[in-house]
């Protein structure tokens, strides 16, 4: 069984730097491109960042381009995201979530989501 | 930058049936995908490709797409169908998403 398992939200303050963490289990974490989207409470599901199998390629929304960083590590079967510079507009939940297809960049439906992890920047 | 329009809300009988639009330049020309959410649960892939259900999915939700719209279609509406829908593309690696409808059951 497909497992995202998301990490490390928690109340910062604007300006300030955040590491999510997703822990995958239950496929080949190193065959899939995998992604974050965030959703504010209430609003609806934003795109934030992408990252190939291999780590090849990485796409950011424009909303946090500059400021976040993803990456993965295969052996740890692992996703994360580094948030810096946070804005009181990037308190959200934030998901990982993994497309239906193998060594596919975009173009796959995201067929298995973690529950996610809530950031909420305040002061 | 690509942009999906969906309605706020749409509304349907018990055991009537449901049409979710999503609006898009060319949209039939890309894959479109639709999930489900519900309160406080993360999304769920109810269609994708345009008009193919995932297993569990129930034969009452269908989709199509084509000019610049896209539909999803739940027939024979059960009050479990509540929730919020958001359709989905790709454009080159990145994801867009449609605002999301609110599905009421009446």
């Amino acid at each position: 069984e497909v497992q995202l398992v998301e990490s490390g939200g928690h109340l910062v303050q604007p300006g300030g730097s955040l590491r999510l963490s997703c822990a995958a289990s239950g496929f080949a974490f190193h065959e899939f491109a995998i992604y974050w989207v965030r959703q504010t409470p209430g609003q609806g599901l934003e795109w934030v960042s992408g990252v190939s199998w291999n780590s090849g390629s990485m796409e950011y929304a424009d909303s946090v381009k500059g400021r976040f960083t993803i990456s993965r590590d295969n052996a740890k079967n692992s996703l994360y995201l580094r948030m810096d510079n946070l804005r009181t507009e990037d308190s959200a939940f934030y998901y990982c979530a993994k497309p239906q297809l193998a060594y596919v960049w975009g173009n796959s439906p995201l067929d298995s989501w973690g529950l996610g992890t809530l950031v909420t920047v305040s002061s | 930058s690509y942009v999906l329009t969906q309605p706020r809300s749409v509304s349907v009988a018990l055991g009537q049936t449901a049409t979710i639009t999503c609006g898009g330049e060319n949209i039939g020309v890309r894959s479109l995908h639709w999930y489900q959410q519900k309160p406080g649960q993360a999304p769920i892939l109810v269609i994708f490709r345009d008009n193919n259900r995932p297993s569990g999915i129930p034969e009452r939700f269908s989709g199509s797409n084509s000019g610049n719209t896209g539909t999803l279609t739940i027939s024979r509406a059960q009050a479990g169908d509540d929730g919020d829908y958001y359709c989905q593309v790709w454009q080159s690696g990145f994801g867009v998403f449609g605002a999301g409808t609110k599905l009421t059951v009446l």
